[in-house]
């Protein structure tokens, strides 16, 4: 079973509030994603990294900054947050050689 | 480039009926096929995933797969579904060095009594 952890599960805030959603991992992945994901719709990638110290941005262009300081932790900042960021986010990682994606529990964001 | 479509939106299926909810994959080398389940407000689980060999693959829950190559299909099956498989179903394509995956749009499965 993958350990993948996701923190705030829920989090609804005001616009221009700086927010950091949490992800850690307990398996060892080097490789970690993050995706949006509105009601309903497809999962657009947004950032990854495929180690510490290595973050890339992803298909979908976000106003959001990741880092990857520490193998289990990847961490997403939004510096100031706009209604349009209401979404879902979903965490992922995958370690060598396999390419499943395990995924956290998502945090789902609400900014008013 | 690598793509993905999932051609039903939505699909309702009585419970104790069968299931088959459909997959077209678009890479020019053999791909890395997966189904992920996702109910609501929950990330996304993996159910099953083809890397080579046995074109038909078992996954939990009872759901299995099929490749084939030559249909460029990966078709997601059970035999017979239960009120709890009510989800969105994802399917997604990677391949070999790299490491990201496309996922399909979804297919959201409804089972009525």
């Amino acid at each position: 079973e993958a350990d993948i952890y996701q923190t705030p599960r829920y989090l609804v805030i005001g616009t221009g509030k700086k927010i950091t959603l949490e992800c850690s991992q307990t398996m060892g992945h080097d490789k970690m994603y993050w995706y949006q994901q509105d009601p309903g719709m497809e999962l657009h990638l947004i950032h990854y990294s495929y180690g510490v110290n290595s973050t890339e941005k992803g298909d979908l262009s976000s106003e959001s900054t990741v880092s990857r300081i520490r193998t289990e932790h990847f961490p997403l900042t939004l510096e100031s947050a706009r209604p349009s960021h209401t979404s879902q986010y979903l965490c992922a990682s995958t370690g060598s050689p396999g390419y499943e994606q395990y995924f956290g529990p998502g945090t789902r964001l609400t900014v008013t | 480039a690598q793509s993905v479509t999932q051609p039903d939106i939505h699909i309702t299926v009585s419970e104790g009926a069968s299931l088959e909810l459909r997959c077209n994959y678009s890479y020019g080398a053999t791909p890395y096929l997966f189904w992920y389940v996702q109910s609501p407000g929950q990330g996304l689980q993996l159910l099953l995933k083809y890397f080579s060999g046995d074109t038909l693959v078992q996954g939990i829950k009872g759901f299995e797969a099929e490749f084939k190559r030559s249909q460029s299909s990966f078709n997601l099956r059970k035999p017979s579904v239960h009120w709890s498989d009510a989800a969105e179903y994802f399917c997604a394509v990677g391949a070999f060095g790299n490491e990201k995956l496309t996922f399909g749009t979804g297919t959201r499965l409804t089972i009525i009594p």
